[in-house]
């Protein structure tokens, strides 16, 4: 089974601090890297699914970047709003079309 | 609405017990997953279909039996061979070829055994 490792576990900001996380995956057979984010009481949403070394993406106050050379990605939230709290997934596709998890990063955002 | 039903959202089984969780979905969409959660751990993936009449096993397959005789439907049966069945169970689909997918998720069955 694959090694999807993800950083901090739990991360506890005030509302306008800007935070990053880290996603850990094996730089071999490297297919896609996804990022959803599941809010207490909803079902995971796509985030982000990125395929090539060096892409970038954002979505409003949200991006990630991807290293897949060095196997991690970075999410960043610029400006932390309490409805960003959730647990942010990353997930990684070695080309079967189906996802290894990683444990998530928890983020709380204090008004 | 187009969506991913989950059903029931809370299920409880004796021990020994064999028991289907319901996944449908009205997407169109071709594949379909089941994951399980536990506390403090990722999703893991336990059978995943590209296509109708084929599945294959995830990283978790142990105890756990599927069928996608339909396109819209991915029933999933845990058995009492599963070790440890008490767990949150989430379904989920997807559509398109190539690496650029999302993944849409259903509501989850929290199923306890006893």
């Amino acid at each position: 089974i694959l090694n999807v490792e993800q950083s901090p576990q739990s991360l506890h900001v005030q509302e306008g601090d800007s935070t990053n996380f880290t996603c850990s995956f094996p730089s071999s057979n490297f297919y896609a890297l996804h990022w959803y984010r599941w809010e207490t009481a909803k079902s995971p949403e796509a985030l982000f699914v990125m395929t090539l070394n060096g892409d970038e993406k954002k979505k409003g106050r949200i991006s990630a970047t991807l290293n897949t050379k060095e196997g991690y990605s970075y999410l960043y939230i610029k400006g932390s709003q309490p409805e960003d709290s959730a647990t942010y997934l990353c997930a990684f596709d070695t080309g079967r079309r189906a996802l290894t998890f990683g444990s998530g990063t928890r983020l709380q955002v204090q008004p | 609405d187009g969506g991913i039903t989950q059903s029931p959202k809370y299920l409880f089984r004796k021990e020994g017990q064999n028991v289907t969780l319901s996944c449908e979905q009205n997407l169109n969409h071709d594949a379909m997953y089941w994951y399980r959660q536990d506390p403090g751990q990722g999703l893991r993936l336990i059978y995943y279909s590209q296509i109708v009449n084929d599945f294959q096993k995830g990283d978790i397959a142990e105890g756990y039996s599927v069928s996608r005789e339909k396109k819209e439907s991915f029933p999933l049966t845990v058995t009492s061979a599963q070790k440890n069945p008490t767990a949150f169970y989430l379904c989920a689909s997807s559509m398109g070829v190539g690496p650029l997918y999302e993944q849409y998720f259903g509501p989850g069955t929290r199923l306890t055994v006893t």
